[in-house]
């Protein structure tokens, strides 16, 4: 299974400043459809995961801009450009374009 | 809006057997692949099981293969999830998930949607 290694796994961060989450795996995340399958999730405590970004770098529908995902081919990243008190919670990678898809260990984020 | 609504879960004891369901609305089910992930308590997502749109094409976690019996019907909108043998270890939260595509065959995944969980706990 590919292993997908995230870092830090814990982060305090006072409000309005920044966070970034780094997702490695060591193998390449490309499809052969040139396809990247990683997305980033979101779960608040007592909730169900919400998707973020697809394929690296897409937005999802409502998900606030101070969210933005970039990396390619094994390092990624999580970029919240100016934390808010709603950004509390667990934030995992997913890969889905190797078999059986797999999940970063997650990264809590918690207010200063 | 899409909607899962997972049901099933409780309390059984090692050996025994659950059925977990998951109920879809809100979008047209039967043109999407689905899976099961589960969250231990305090743990992290572990990725248990997926079918394509048509169910000619399933995946299973090592952890399951052999025990874990994934299953839908399309007309009643409703994924299914057959769980047999079960073990201390499987206690976890167990979400529905909905796939970005059919998936004729099962060898890449990307959720999008997931529902809010059903409860499992295995123990005597």
């Amino acid at each position: 299974d590919v292993v997908m290694t995230q870092s830090p796994l814990s982060l305090s961060v006072t409000l309005g400043q920044p966070a970034s989450i780094s997702c490695r795996s060591r193998h390449s995340l490309v499809h052969s459809s040139g396809n990247t399958y990683l997305n980033w999730f979101h779960q608040r405590p007592g909730q169900s995961p919400r998707r973020l970004i697809y394929k690296v770098s897409n937005r999802d529908s409502g998900v606030p801009d101070r969210f933005s995902g970039s990396g390619s081919g094994t390092d990624f990243t999580l970029k919240i450009s100016g934390v808010e008190a709603e950004d509390v919670g667990v934030y995992y990678c997913m890969q889905g374009t190797h078999w059986p898809p797999t999940f970063g260990q997650g990264t809590k984020v918690e207010i200063k | 809006e899409v909607h899962l609504v997972e049901s099933g879960g409780g309390l059984a004891q090692p050996g025994r057997s659950l059925r977990l369901s998951c109920a879809a609305s809100g979008f047209s089910f039967g043109d999407y692949a689905m899976h099961w992930v589960r969250q231990p308590p305090g743990k992290g997502l572990e990725w248990v099981s997926a079918l394509s749109w048509n169910s000619g094409s399933m995946g299973y976690a090592d952890s399951v293969r052999g025990r874990f019996t994934i299953s839908r019907d399309n007309a009643k909108n409703s994924l299914y999830l057959q769980m047999n043998s079960l073990r201390p270890e499987d206690t976890a939260m167990y979400f529905c998930a909905k796939d970005t595509a059919l998936r004729d065959i099962i060898d890449l995944s990307d959720i999008d949607f997931w529902g809010q969980g059903t409860p499992v706990t295995v123990s005597s």
